[in-house]
């Protein structure tokens, strides 16, 4: 059973435009929704991270929106580069857990 | 401060093998985690040490297993590989905050390729 569901599964984008990642999860035990970003021939990396008890939280361009209600949290990536061609990855995680739960992953191509 | 490493980068193996995959924490951190990604499965948690002691496993068959030394490094075993075990295996360290968010600190992976 799939315990997180990411959408798109690709994006492409044009250069300052609005990238946004959709994740949905059922089980409200996770209490940490990080987002990572992976390059090709890299580990994942975090980019940002959210608790349900905040709506949204904004660092730079990328901002994360969180819905408790409908189990859902989304990345925007405002003014896209094309430096920010990527995957990537939303989890779950609960706190003092060392285990990621993630979804499948969202290509991301911005393209000039 | 270095960041994880991983060796080796690239490994080939043929079916019916083992390997041993090789993980160096982030100096003082002392979780260690290990993940499978594949383009069809995605990122899959496979487990976690902490002071040399499995703390949490994912749901992978007993051919998939790990150990930590005392320095916090840590090995992963592959025993009688299959085509299907082709994936980045990736290496996480953390520190540990009680209480907290723990980061996960990836490692650039180890490529195996099954023959």
């Amino acid at each position: 059973q799939q315990q997180v569901k990411q959408s798109p599964q690709s994006l492409i984008v044009q250069k300052g435009g609005i990238s946004i990642i959709n994740c949905a999860y059922e089980n409200t035990a996770f209490d940490y929704f990080p987002w990572y970003q992976q390059f090709p021939g890299k580990g994942p990396a975090l980019l940002i991270a959210i608790r349900p008890d905040v709506s949204e939280k904004k660092e730079g361009r990328f901002t994360i929106s969180f819905n408790k209600s409908a189990k859902q949290f989304s990345l925007h990536i405002m003014d896209s580069q094309p430096g920010d061609s990527a995957t990537y990855f939303c989890a779950l995680t609960g706190a003092g857990s060392y285990q990621l739960t993630f979804g499948k992953g969202t290509k991301l191509s911005v393209i000039p | 401060k270095a960041g994880v490493t991983q060796t080796p980068r690239y490994l080939i193996k043929t079916r019916g093998q083992q390997v041993t995959l090789s993980c160096s924490p982030i100096s003082g951190h002392r979780s260690v985690s290990w993940y499978q990604q594949t383009p069809g499965q995605g990122l899959q948690f496979l487990f976690e040490y902490f002071s040399e002691t499995q703390r949490n496993k994912g749901n992978f068959p007993g051919r998939f297993s790990g150990r930590q030394f005392s320095n916090s490094r840590s090995e992963m075993n592959v025993s009688t590989l299959e085509l299907g075990d082709s994936a980045l295996y990736l290496c996480a360290s953390s520190s540990l905050l009680s209480g907290a968010y723990n980061e996960q600190f990836f490692g650039p992976g180890t490529r195996l390729t099954v023959l």
